[in-house]
């Protein structure tokens, strides 16, 4: 079956503990990117990679790291998070525009 | 400021009614597509239109992009309870450097 699968689903984390979340994707595409769903704002895109070793900045990267050694992961990194960055984030594959979304990742930072 | 309003915010109905959801900018877009959203899952795709004035259809739901390509609409006919959910619009065009920007949504309740 194909999807996208992240991990882990819910995180509650306190200020300053470096984590990170895991998205892995079986359909071979070359596009994958990382968005944050906050009330009223809708989806934000935080970075996006075209493919492998090659990531650029979406709308709202500050605090935010990413990397893309292999074509079917893409890991997001928040090395010091803030309360702030309390959201529900979402990875993503692409194919043209067409995006096709994990399952979520609840954040919350105390 | 959303590039992409979309009204209402909030819709709650009985089942059996219809309603329409409208996506609505003053950019061009070369595309537009329309997404929904169950609880604790992610966007789904429903729909991609790329054509002015295209409608296209999927059972009850009618999707129309409009002449200019700066707006479109949701119409669902005889709404279901399974209809429930956050539906997203989301467009992409030269002016957003080709990247796809959201809608903020329309939460959608169908009441039994």
């Amino acid at each position: 079956e194909a999807q996208v699968t992240q991990n882990p689903r819910y995180l509650i984390t306190v200020t300053g503990k470096k984590l990170t979340v895991t998205c892995s994707q079986n359909m071979n595409h070359e596009y994958m990117s990382w968005y944050r769903q906050d009330p009223g704002l809708g989806l934000r895109q935080i970075y996006y990679s075209m493919n492998v070793e090659v990531t650029d900045k979406g709308d709202v990267p500050e605090g935010y790291k990413v990397s893309r050694k292999e074509k079917r992961n893409f890991p997001l990194i928040l090395e010091s998070p803030s309360p702030n960055q309390t959201s529900l984030y979402f990875c993503a594959t692409a194919v043209g525009y067409e995006q096709y979304f994990g399952p979520g990742t609840r954040l919350t930072v105390t | 400021t959303q590039l992409l309003e979309q009204s209402p915010q909030f819709l709650s109905i009985q089942e059996g009614e219809n309603l329409t959801v409208y996506c609505n900018s003053s950019s061009v877009f070369s595309s537009l597509q329309w997404y929904r959203q169950e609880p604790g899952e992610g966007p789904v795709l429903l729909v991609t239109v790329v054509t002015g004035g295209e409608v296209k259809k999927l059972k009850r739901l009618t999707f129309q992009f409009g002449d200019a390509r700066k707006d479109s609409s949701l119409h669902i006919t005889a709404a279901q309870p399974g209809d429930t959910g956050l539906y997203l619009c989301a467009g992409a065009g030269a002016e957003y450097g080709n990247k796809l920007v959201f809608g903020a949504g329309t939460i959608l309740r169908v009441k039994s």
